[in-house]
């Protein structure tokens, strides 16, 4: 069965924290996402990855950065975490940039 | 600008009853639909999706059906159950075009649905 896994379900941090938040999949997927949902604005998509060592800018990718060292990790870190940062992030991967993904559990951050 | 639309928030269904989900789309190449669902403190599960060579695909209580013409696409649930009380993405891709384009959601619909 397919499967996506989150370092954690729930993290609290600090203001000015360094944060990372790691994703891990073990469908052999090419690609790789992480989006973060807020009440009343969807998914929004902050980077995407369609390999090793690639990444790309989603729509709001100001406050992060991610790494792609493995084909089934992708790391999203938060270089100085701020109360806006405070939202329920989602890792995704697909065979396709196009195609169906698969979603792992969430991380809710809280950033204090 | 929203590619993908889903114009109610939220929508509140008694148990039992028909729940009809509304999704438009902008993008003329869009040619693969899918229907997510999410609860809370959950990450989003695949629900149904569909070609744009079809109008119409079916598992068990779920149905979306697909427009073209309209850019327009539905999800109905009959009947509507307690449990389906989630979020309901919606999501579309230039998938068979040949594009590398991402899978673009729409904003979510909050359905309840009442015992």
């Amino acid at each position: 069965d397919v499967k996506v896994t989150q370092s954690s379900r729930y993290l609290v941090k600090r203001t000015g924290e360094k944060v990372f938040l790691e994703c891990v999949q073990d469908m052999d997927h090419e690609n790789m996402f992480w989006y973060r949902q807020d009440p009343g604005l969807g998914l929004r998509l902050i980077y995407f990855s369609y390999d090793v060592k690639m990444k790309e800018k989603g729509d709001i990718p100001e406050g992060y950065s991610v790494s792609r060292e493995k084909k089934e990790r992708f790391s999203l870190i938060l270089e100085s975490a701020s109360t806006n940062q405070t939202s329920m992030y989602l890792c995704a991967s697909s065979l396709r940039p196009s195609g169906r993904q698969f979603f792992g559990p969430g991380t809710r951050l809280t950033v204090l | 600008d929203q590619q993908v639309k889903q114009n109610s928030p939220s929508l509140s269904v008694q148990e039992g009853r028909i729940s009809i989900l509304n999704c438009d789309y902008t993008n003329s190449m869009f040619d693969y639909f899918l229907w997510y669902k999410k609860y809370p403190a959950e990450g989003p599960t695949f629900l149904i999706s569909i070609s744009s060579i079809k109008d119409k695909n079916e598992d068990g209580r779920f149905t979306v059906f697909l427009n073209k013409s309209a850019k327009h696409l539905s999800l109905h649930i009959v009947p509507s159950q307690p449990g389906d009380s989630a979020v309901y993405f919606c999501a579309a891709s230039a998938r068979y075009g040949g594009s590398q384009g991402n899978l673009i959601f729409g904003k979510g619909t909050k359905l309840s649905v009442k015992p």
